[in-house]
């Protein structure tokens, strides 16, 4: 069976200073892997995703993600936060068998930003 | 114009009761979900129905169910409301019903406290 897995519960981050979230995935094939975000007391918004061809993925709010098929791994960076960043945010991987698509969602990684 | 809209927003009820949350997009999708999010942040699919015929079913307890009266709506009852049923139920949608692959956008959520 497919999982995901965000090994950082929360992170804190000082604004301007660079950030990774770290996920890591099991799945038996090419995965379709996704980053949303949900910020407070809001519904989740993708950010990026990866399905094939280029690893480096651009997203938008200036987010980025690498596909590392040997590390079985979707990082998401960011090369300066912004206050407005502090959210929850969520790996999500896409199983894609006919009759049951469906995403499977990490845990979650809760970003908290400081002055 | 909001794209996927809930009501409402809060719901606090007793145990015992029955209740229903209510979900419509305007995005023209022809598959829609609902999704559990657990005190932890966990996110966990319930069901999705692609043009009013139910996909998939998640282990749901059969207190829970969807209807799906046209292809923009989708609504939750709940009947004989537990205590761990409190949670946040999202709604989502998608273009098609390759949910593994397709952007899936969110509504703003439901907070439901059983007391």
């Amino acid at each position: 069976a497919q999982s995901v897995t965000q090994p950082d519960i929360h992170i804190t981050v000082s604004e301007g200073a660079s950030l990774e979230l770290r996920c890591n995935y099991s799945y038996g094939a090419t995965p379709y892997l996704f980053w949303y975000v949900q910020s407070p007391g809001q519904g989740l918004q993708l950010l990026l995703k990866y399905f094939s061809g280029d690893t480096l993925v651009q997203g938008i709010k200036g987010f980025e993600a690498e596909f590392k098929r040997s590390q079985s791994s979707f990082n998401l960076r960011k090369p300066s936060v912004h206050w407005s960043d502090a959210a929850e945010y969520f790996c999500a991987v896409g199983l894609s068998n006919f009759g049951n698509e469906k995403l499977t969602f990490g845990t979650g990684t809760r970003l908290t930003i400081i002055p | 114009d909001t794209a996927v809209s809930q009501t409402p927003k809060y719901l606090v009820t007793q145990m015992g009761n029955d209740k229903s949350i209510k979900c419509e997009q305007n995005l023209g999708h022809d598959t829609m979900y609902w999704y559990k999010q657990d005190s932890k942040k966990f996110l966990k699919i319930m069901f999705s129905y692609n043009n009013k015929e139910l996909i998939i079913n998640e282990t749901v307890p059969n207190r829970f169910s969807p209807k799906s009266p046209d292809k923009a709506h989708l609504n939750l009852h709940i009947n004989s409301l537990e205590l761990g049923d409190s949670a946040v139920y999202f709604c989502a949608s998608s273009p098609r019903l390759a949910g593994a692959r397709e952007t899936q956008y969110f509504g703003p959520g439901t907070r439901l406290l059983v007391l």
